[in-house]
């Protein structure tokens, strides 16, 4: 079955200290699709990033980084120098690739808090 | 512009009354996903559509409907039946980008049911 977990529920950071949120995945498939999501306070799920299982190489997208270990099933998201606009709660995803649709199992997500 | 579009962003309603809660796309996506977050649950799925005039029953479709009678518009209406409606509603569209479907999500209605 399919499951995504997220440790932590809750991180506070002061400004301009780097942050790693943890993301852990199940799937029996070998072909399968990773996403995070920010959701802001206003609410609206802005994509962030998507990987696919043969792809295995880290990421990094200005202060953004992602690394993904298909050997530990984790697929983590690091923010370098947060900044209080980093403050939302971050969603990881899965889903498989075989489906014509994308049902897409996500985690509890963890909320980040940016602290001035 | 293109994206998605929910209203109201906020909705009340008593306890024992129906509620559609409206999403709308101008994407041309064929795909359209209503989902229903609790805190500290993530996004659970109520219903999907691929294609106008078909949808499917997601994990937690018990208690809710949907129609799809235009690629555009994707409804979803919260029953009586469904014993803990409160809860953060968001609608999707995908498209297939690369190898895989991209998930764009609407700003979400939050529904309080007294």
């Amino acid at each position: 079955a399919q499951k995504v977990t997220q440790a932590q529920t809750e991180i506070s950071v002061v400004e301009k200290e780097d942050v790693t949120l943890d993301c852990v995945y199940e799937t029996r498939d070998t072909t399968y699709y990773l996403f995070w999501y920010k959701q802001p306070p206003s609410g609206e799920l802005v994509f962030l990033i998507r990987r696919n299982s043969f792809d295995e190489q880290n990421e990094i997208s200005g202060r953004y980084s992602w690394n993904f270990q298909k050997s530990t099933s984790s697929f983590n998201f690091t923010i370098t120098a947060s900044q209080v606009v980093d403050s939302a709660v971050y969603f990881c995803a899965l889903s498989e690739a075989e489906t014509s649709y994308d049902k897409v199992i996500f985690g509890p997500g963890t909320s980040l808090s940016v602290i001035p | 512009d293109g994206g998605i579009t929910q209203s109201p962003k906020y909705l009340f309603r008593k306890e024992g009354q129906n509620v559609t809660l409206s999403c709308e796309q101008n994407l041309n996506h064929d795909a359209m996903y209503w989902y229903r977050q609790d805190p500290g649950q993530g996004l659970r799925l109520i219903y999907y559509s691929q294609i106008v005039n078909d949808f499917q029953k997601g994990d937690i479709a018990e208690g809710y409907s949907v129609s799809r009678e235009k690629k555009e518009s994707f409804p979803l209406t919260v029953t009586s039946a469904q014993k803990n409606p409160t809860a953060f509603y968001l609608c999707a569209s995908s498209t297939f980008k690369g190898q895989s479907y991209e998930q764009y999500f609407g700003p979400g209605t939050r529904l309080t049911v007294t």
